[in-house]
């Protein structure tokens, strides 16, 4: 079955160092990727979407790299920041109704 | 929010009754989406929807239904409530315009079977 795997664990980083987050999937031939931000006792907040032929995007401090032979995204926060806290899902889509979600890596930045 | 509000925000109910769960957007998206978000299990959709009276099942469809006779109002039911429907229920729309679509997510309800 189609799996998506994201670091479990929380992640706590240091402000001014760079967070990476890793989401692994298996099963799946995905046309594109999408990562969402998600606040406690909010909805998620879409950040970022890299289709399949695509290696690399880059918004601001964010930094999303799609490798679909390993079957691999890394998601990084550059110079983070204690605002950059929150819980970050990675979706993976084949059409626009057919999106799966993972459980998400909850990132803390310390001062 | 994007334009989509949920009513009601929170909900504490009884095991056995009905439950509806609405979603309504300003934004005149073609596609809304129902999801529950519990721990270890990220966000699993219900339903969608793709047009008016238009709808289909998603991951984990039992024990629920869904109605949207109006392109902004997307109603979620929960026909004989069980705790394992406990849980944080999120709307999400969607233009449907290509292949990579983004979803905008409303502010979530939070709903306790008892």
């Amino acid at each position: 079955s189609q799996k998506i795997e994201q670091n479990s664990e929380a992640l706590n980083i240091q402000e001014g160092k760079t967070a990476t987050l890793t989401c692994n999937y298996t099963n799946y031939s995905p046309a594109y990727l999408q990562w969402y931000r998600q606040d406690p006792g909010r909805g998620p907040v879409f950040l970022l979407l890299i289709r399949e032929n695509e290696k690399e995007k880059r918004k601001e401090r964010l930094k999303v790299t799609f490798d679909t032979t390993l079957k691999q995204s890394l998601f990084h926060i550059t110079a983070s920041q204690p605002a950059d806290s929150a819980t970050y899902l990675c979706a993976l889509g084949s059409s626009a109704s057919k999106i799966i979600f993972g459980s998400g890596t909850r990132l803390s930045i310390r001062p | 929010d994007a334009g989509i509000t949920q009513s009601p925000r929170h909900k504490v109910t009884e095991t056995g009754t009905p439950v509806t769960l609405r979603c309504h957007q300003t934004e005149n998206h073609r596609y809304m989406y129902w999801y529950r978000q519990d721990p270890g299990h990220g966000l699993r959709l219900i339903h969608y929807s793709y047009g008016v009276k238009d709808t289909d099942k998603g991951e984990v469809s039992d024990g629920y239904s869904v109605s949207r006779s109006k392109t902004e109002d997307f109603l979620l039911t929960l026909e004989s409530a069980t705790s394992s429907q406990t849980s944080v229920y999120f709307c999400a729309i969607s233009e449907g315009r290509g292949r990579a679509d983004t979803q905008y997510f409303g502010p979530g309800t939070r709903l306790t079977v008892l």
